[in-house]
């Protein structure tokens, strides 16, 4: 099954933002938008966001969620160590019947 | 507190079948529709099932159709997954959960002879 297409890796210095983006098209992203996830080495995956910009709770505010077309992005500002981690985009393809992954973007705070 | 407790994971010889086992609580399990995602340690995330609220509808990767198979028993807030013919590449850790809203900690799998 196609994947959704995520940067493999990005570099912030600390108290900087990120913005990470995940692309897809008309059939995941673009029709019922996407999730973020974050995965620290050894750790299961943690839900941030899904369904574009809805937030669990418990999830700072640091991390917000939007959509374009058929590209979703993640925000953290104010970054911080523990923000340091693998980061999956993920969304429904009514095409595919399945969940997509992005392969992930490594996270460096510096 | 939502938990998602995996279990079965196992050593076995290609070939072979194990049953994971996921007991989800804290949440109206029979509310959402459940997945399988494997990952091998390292490597990035792979969707493998899903089933419907109700268990009238699932599908399942490329990779796993027709060697696996989804179920669920809402009133025990258990899913399921049966792997039969396992071979060495099915060998990672396997979660469940809801994908956009749970995740359960994982169990590993191992194909090895």
């Amino acid at each position: 099954q196609a994947g959704l297409t995520q940067p493999p890796s990005m570099s912030k210095d600390l108290r900087q933002t990120a913005t990470l983006t995940c692309t897809g098209n008309s059939n995941n992203v673009g029709n019922q938008g996407a999730g973020w996830l974050q995965q620290h080495q050894g750790r299961p995956p943690k839900p941030l966001s899904y369904r574009d910009n809805n937030r669990p709770s418990g999830i700072s505010e640091r991390f917000s969620a939007s959509r374009s077309g058929n590209t979703a992005s993640l925000t953290i500002t104010g970054l911080q160590p523990e923000d340091e981690a693998d980061y999956y985009c993920s969304a429904w393809d009514k095409s595919l019947n399945a969940v997509v992954f992005g392969g992930g973007t490594k996270l460096t705070v510096l | 507190e939502v938990q998602l407790v995996e279990s079965g994971g196992d050593l076995v010889q290609p070939g072979g079948s194990l049953r994971l086992s996921c007991v989800a609580s804290g949440f109206i399990f029979s509310n959402y529709w459940m997945h399988w995602v494997r990952q091998v340690p390292g490597k990035g995330l792979e969707w493998v099932s899903r089933i419907d609220s109700d268990g009238s509808g699932t599908s399942h990767a490329d990779s796993v159709k027709g060697r696996f198979t989804i179920s669920r028993d809402n009133a025990k807030n258990t899913v399921y997954l049966q792997m039969n013919s396992l071979r060495v590449e099915d060998t990672a850790v396997y979660y469940c959960g809801s994908v956009f809203e749970y995740w359960g900690q994982g169990i590993l799998v191992t194909v090895s002879s």
